[in-house]
């Protein structure tokens, strides 16, 4: 079974430009998530969907952020225009519901390391 | 408002030796669920081990287990016989059903051969 994919793995750019991740989730899963990761932080919520809908993005940055997952299985994350303190590890995760325990069991992506000149 | 408390920033632990990550939280929630993450350096964040809270038992996975004090809002990881593979930043996770996950800010382990 294909894990969590993201793409791209690395990207640089000046700031100002706009760039955008892309996150395949595992199949089947209707929880999805993007989480940033300042580097030696925990990461942290930026945006979770329940299919297609967005049903917590408070605290995602509106101004400068936005992110959609048409027809409910791949995500994009956009930020334009990029600031240096954008520099970070976009994680996606997708998750399936454990019926038995009622846990929310997330898989992590390896993760987009961005860097803002 | 749920957090997730790691008071040790970095810790070290000799091969074959036995180390415990600490993790404190809080969460008003009487259910929810607790995981231990694993990141190796530059790789993908996987899942350790999870507890759910209305479990009295705690967790074991092979060599890694949780000391899960409900009333201490304490969510403790062992790691026994420690291998150079299990070097890496650990992540403790507070889950509540329906919620996102929260994260406290990792611990560093080194294993010394």
């Amino acid at each position: 079974e294909a894990g969590v994919v993201q793409s791209p793995r690395y990207k640089i750019i000046e700031k100002k430009q706009p760039v955008a991740f892309w996150c395949n989730p595992i199949s089947g899963h209707n929880t999805l998530y993007w989480y940033r990761q300042n580097l030696g932080q925990g990461p942290e919520l930026l945006i979770r969907y329940e299919n297609e809908e967005a049903v917590d993005d408070s605290q995602l940055p509106k101004d400068r952020f936005s992110a959609e997952r048409l027809k409910g299985v791949d995500s994009t994350l956009k930020i334009q225009p990029a600031e240096l303190g954008d520099s970070a590890v976009y994680l996606c995760a997708s998750s399936s519901w454990d019926g038995y325990s009622g846990a929310n069991v997330l898989t992590f992506g390896a993760g987009s390391r961005l860097t803002v000149l | 408002a749920q957090t997730v408390t790691q008071s040790q920033p970095e810790m070290s632990v000799q091969e074959a030796e036995t180390v415990t990550l600490s993790c404190t939280y809080d969460t008003s929630e009487s259910d929810y669920y607790l995981f231990w993450y694993k990141q190796p350096p530059s790789r993908q964040m996987i899942l350790v081990i999870r507890q759910e809270a209305y479990k009295q038992q705690n967790a074991t996975e092979n060599r890694f287990s949780v000391n899960f004090q409900k009333a201490a809002k304490s969510f403790s990881l062992k790691i026994s016989d420690s291998q150079l593979g299990d070097a890496a930043m650990y992540f403790c996770a507070l889950g509540e059903y329906g919620n996102k996950l929260v994260f406290g800010a990792g611990t560093i382990l080194r294993v010394k051969s």
